[in-house]
C-alpha cells in the first residue's frame, strides 16, 4: 500500500532565503506530482516528475525525484512572501492518488 | 474555459439528511475523481472513475455512492450524512495522455450537524 510522508509539515522562513522540503514514499509509485493550495482555495498543479532524476523548474521552485531512494524534493530558492502556501505531493498506482499531508509554509519578510 | 466546476460551495446538512454534490468538466477528460480534505490529512481519494461508464473505489468509499453521468459529469452521493462526513470536497479530472495531471474544481464545504 503506497505511503507518502512529507517533512517539515510546517515552515516559516525568511524572505531571501533557502529551503527544501522532503516527500517520502513507502512503495513504488508510477508518478510524483506537486502541487500548491493557497488557503481556502483549490489545489493547483505544480510540477509532474515521470522517472528517476527528473528535474523540472518553475521560477523560485525545483523539484527532483528519487526513485531509488523513493524521496522528491521541491527546493525554494530565495524564498518570496508570494509562495506562502501549503504544498502536497502525491504518488499514484494506476489512477489511485495518495497525497502526503501537506507543508505550510509561510515566508516572512 | 471553465475547466472544472463544483455545486453547491456550501452546504449544511442534518444527521441522516442525504444530497449529491455535482461536479463537471469542460476540458474532456476521461478521468474524474472525488476526494474529501481534513484537517491535517491531506486529500483522501473517496472514488474515481476511469472512462464513462466505470467507477472504483479509493481509499475512503464508506458512506458515499458516485454516478458518471456522462463523460463531463461526476457526481457524489451521501445517502445518510453523518457528522464524520465534515468535509471539503474536491472533484479533480486528468487525462492519461497528460500523465495523470490533475485539475481541481474549487471544492464544496460540507457541515453535518
Amino acid at each position: 500500500e503506497l505511503k507518502v510522508e512529507q517533512n517539515p509539515l510546517f515552515l516559516s522562513m525568511q524572505e531571501g532565503k533557502n529551503y527544501t522540503i522532503y516527500c517520502n514514499y513507502s512503495t513504488t509509485s508510477d508518478r510524483l506530482y506537486w502541487y500548491r493550495q493557497d488557503p481556502g482555495k483549490s489545489l493547483e498543479s505544480l510540477f509532474v516528475l515521470l522517472s528517476n532524476g527528473a528535474v523540472k523548474q518553475e521560477g523560485r521552485l525545483m523539484a527532483s525525484l528519487d526513485t531509488k531512494a523513493r524521496l522528491s524534493t521541491l527546493h525554494i530558492t530565495a524564498a518570496v512572501h508570494d509562495l506562502s502556501a501549503t504544498y502536497f505531493c502525491a504518488g499514484n498506482y494506476g489512477q489511485n492518488f495518495v497525497f502526503g499531508p501537506g507543508t505550510r509554509l509561510s515566508v516572512l519578510p | 474555459n471553465a475547466g472544472v466546476t463544483q455545486t453547491p460551495k456550501f452546504q449544511v446538512l442534518k444527521t441522516g439528511q442525504s444530497m449529491t454534490l455535482q461536479c463537471a468538466q469542460d476540458m474532456n477528460h476521461n478521468s474524474m475523481y472525488w476526494y474529501r480534505q481534513d484537517p491535517g490529512m491531506g486529500l483522501r481519494l473517496i472514488y474515481y472513475s476511469a472512462s464513462e461508464g466505470t467507477t472504483d473505489k479509493g481509499e475512503v468509499p464508506n458512506g458515499y455512492n458516485v454516478s458518471r453521468l456522462n463523460k463531463r459529469e461526476f457526481s457524489l452521493r451521501l445517502e445518510s450524512a453523518a457528522p464524520s462526513q465534515t468535509s471539503v470536497y474536491f472533484c479533480a479530472s486528468s487525462e492519461p495522455g497528460h500523465h495523470y495531471e490533475q485539475y481541481f474544481g474549487p471544492g464544496t464545504r460540507l457541515t453535518v450537524t
